[in-house]
């Protein structure tokens, strides 16, 4: 079975601070897709990034930041000089490698509020 | 391309009336899924397809049916409603086959609030 465990359920942080989500997975898979999903007020969900299990290469996407480690099962989500626009619900999800089907496992969620 | 739509986005009902969530897409994507989503709770997988003709269920599929008589469409039905079913429902779809990539990945429509009172 999957699962994947976001400890963190609310964090706040002040304008321009660095901010990091922590998010830890459960796999037997070998291949295997980690995503991250921002969930603003307006309720939709906004992909942020896919990762494949096969690719440990790190991702800098302007402010935001992933480290995925397998060794430690970790898929972290750093947000730099974090902004108002930045508060948001944010999910960390599992999706299994096998083809045929794409179900995700979601996280519990992060909530994030940056204080003006 | 419109993506995944999702209607109707707000519904109230009252215990024990059946609807209907509509998801289409327009990408001829293979696999289609519906996910329900709860405070604290993250998302959850609802029931899913992989082809026309083919559904299957996913972690919560009680109180809930599904369909797939074309490729592009995927209800969701609530056959006698209760107050547990309150939640906000979100369709998603993607390519069946193939790692996913840039070009192949899963998307969400927008969801859809229900009340059930």
């Amino acid at each position: 079975a999957q699962k994947v465990t976001q400890a963190q359920t609310e964090i706040s942080v002040v304008e321009k601070e660095d901010v990091t989500l922590d998010c830890v997975y459960e796999t037997r898979d070998t291949t295997y897709y980690l995503f991250w999903y921002k969930q603003p007020p307006s309720g939709e969900l906004v992909f942020l990034i896919r990762r494949n299990s096969f690719d440990e290469q790190n991702e800098i996407s302007g402010r935001y930041s992933w480290n995925f480690q397998k060794s430690t099962s970790s898929f972290n989500f750093t947000i730099t000089a974090s902004q108002v626009v930045d508060s948001a619900v944010y999910f960390c999800a599992l999706s299994e490698g096998r083809t045929g089907r794409r179900a995700l496992t979601f996280g519990s969620g992060t909530r994030l509020q940056v204080q003006p | 391309n419109a993506g995944v739509t999702q209607t109707p986005k707000f519904q109230v009902l009252k215990t024990g009336q059946s609807m209907t969530l509509q998801c289409a897409q327009d990408m001829n994507h293979e696999y289609m899924s519906w996910y329900r989503q709860d405070p604290g709770m993250g998302l959850r997988l609802i029931h899913y397809s992989v082809g026309a003709g083919i559904t299957d269920q996913g972690e919560v599929p009680n109180g809930y049916n599904v369909s797939r008589s074309t490729t592009e469409d995927f209800p969701l039905r609530l056959l006698s409603a209760a107050p547990s079913q309150t939640s906000v429902y979100f369709c998603a779809s993607s390519y069946r086959t193939g790692r996913l990539h840039s070009g192949n990945t899963i998307y969400f429509g927008e969801g859809s609030w229900l009340t059930v009172v």
